[in-house]
């Protein structure tokens, strides 16, 4: 089946540094959201993508749905301390004449201060 | 606010045992969803709704059950033929089924088993 490759699992960073993950697949997405989840909470959305080459930011956070709709990355850019937390992609296709979103398996963000 | 409340936050089921879970929201949107999340792996889904009074199986609806009887309202109940139910379960839910429409979450509900 469709899945989304999310890259990287985990990072540390410094406060103050940008940092940057993305999601990957085989599959064509006509839609790209990216979410925040803190522990034991559900997630919230940041952004939503709804077009190929779309560049979209949200404060600190810059997300773009790539040209070839198979991908998309998510910028946070100079991190503090309450960044930390996991952020998921999910991508949005049409699959077994179904609508769905597929989700990434998150990147686990440690910021050091 | 409008927003998805769901309860309890954490729930405890013993063998042989179906429980509910709770999922109301307040954005009266059409569409609602329910998914599994466990360690490691990206959400599945379950169950979801298009409209009220429809729902229809997702991935891995074996040993689950639904029932939008209101809009409002998508709860979910995991049966005792849910072999390995322990897990944290989100409620979702869009303005719309289908395209272009961004999905919301509820805080879950974290289910584990005496």
């Amino acid at each position: 089946g469709q899945q989304l490759n999310q890259s990287p699992q985990s990072m540390f960073i410094q406060e103050g540094e940008d940092v940057s993950m993305n999601c990957t697949s085989s599959s064509i997405f006509n839609t790209w959201l990216w979410y925040k989840q803190d522990p034991g909470e559900g997630p919230v959305l940041l952004i939503a993508l709804y077009k190929a080459g779309e560049l979209t930011s949200n404060g600190r956070l810059t997300a773009q749905f790539g040209i070839t709709r198979k991908d998309s990355f998510l910028n946070i850019s100079a991190s503090i301390p309450s960044d930390v937390g996991i952020y998921f992609c999910a991508g949005h296709l049409l699959t077994s004449g179904t609508y769905k979103y597929i989700f990434g398996t998150g990147t686990r963000l440690k910021v050091l201060a | 606010d409008g927003g998805i409340t769901q309860s309890p936050k954490y729930l405890f089921r013993k063998e042989g045992q179906n429980v509910t879970l709770s999922c109301e929201q307040n954005l009266n949107h059409d569409a609602m969803y329910w998914y599994r999340q466990d360690p490691g792996q990206g959400l599945r889904l379950i169950y979801y709704s298009q409209i009220v009074n429809d729902f229809q199986k997702g991935d891995i609806a074996e040993g689950y059950s639904v029932s939008r009887e209101k809009k409002e309202s998508f709860p979910l109940t995991v049966t005792s033929a849910q072999k390995n139910p322990t897990a944290f379960y989100l409620c979702a839910s869009s303005r719309k089924w289908g395209v272009n429409q961004p999905q919301h979450f509820g805080d879950g509900t974290r289910l584990s088993i005496l």
